[in-house]
């Protein structure tokens, strides 16, 4: 069975700062992986996935994560945040059939 | 609006009721599924539907719960005798008969047991 693990549960950073979530799956074969953002009172919207070809993902809103086999890692990674990206992270890891299963989250604050 | 709808958004009930959720899916959709989301955690995985056929229930889904998709469109979540553990959002999630498809989530119902 598939397995996600984000360490960190709460992460700060300063406005206009780069920015990584870290992400560690576990999976027996090639997953399929995801990204989702959720804001205080909204549902979880996507932020971009890897099912498969170039191991760096572009998604919306600047954000990017790489997939590296080698460390069962999906990392999310932003080079300046605004203020507005704070909100709980998710990632997610998708069986044969595409069926998730998520972290426990990550909850970023943003300084100003 | 296309996106998945979920009813009521809040609902507030007394331990020992039922209550009943619905989701409608995009319509397109032939997946469906239910997650619940308890604070400061992701969601976790309950069942999902391929059409009206519900292929996997988590143990998380006691017997207390049960879940229906009788058309293949819009799906029903039911907690029979409501526990305070009961408390929680519950997600409804769809996607396309594609591997490669996104699932998109509805707003979630929030359930508070008191």
């Amino acid at each position: 069975a598939q397995s996600v693990t984000q360490p960190d549960i709460h992460i700060t950073v300063s406005e206009g700062a780069s920015l990584e979530l870290r992400c560690n799956y576990s999976y027996g074969a090639t997953p399929y992986l995801f990204w989702y953002v959720q804001s205080p009172g909204q549902g979880l919207q996507l932020l971009l996935k890897y099912f498969s070809g170039d191991t760096l993902v572009q998604g919306i809103k600047g954000f990017e994560a790489e997939f590296k086999r080698s460390q069962s890692s999906f990392n999310l990674r932003k080079p300046s945040v605004h203020w507005s990206d704070a909100a709980e992270y998710f990632c997610a890891v998708g069986d044969y059939n595409n069926d998730m299963r998520f972290g426990a989250g990550t909850r970023l604050t943003v300084k100003p | 609006d296309t996106g998945v709808s979920q009813n009521p958004r809040h609902k507030i009930t007394k331990r020992g009721q039922n209550v009943t959720f619905r989701c409608d899916p995009i319509s397109e959709h032939n997946r469906l599924y239910w997650y619940r989301q308890t604070l400061g955690q992701g969601p976790e995985f309950l069942t999902y539907f391929q059409n009206e056929a519900q292929l996997e229930k988590s143990r998380l889904l006691s017997d207390r719960f049960s879940a229906e998709r009788p058309k293949g469109s819009f799906s029903t979540l039911e907690i029979q005798r409501t526990e305070q553990g009961d408390s929680a959002m519950y997600l409804c999630a769809s996607r396309g008969q594609v591997k490669s498809d996104t699932q998109y989530f509805g707003p979630g119902t929030r359930l508070t047991v008191l």
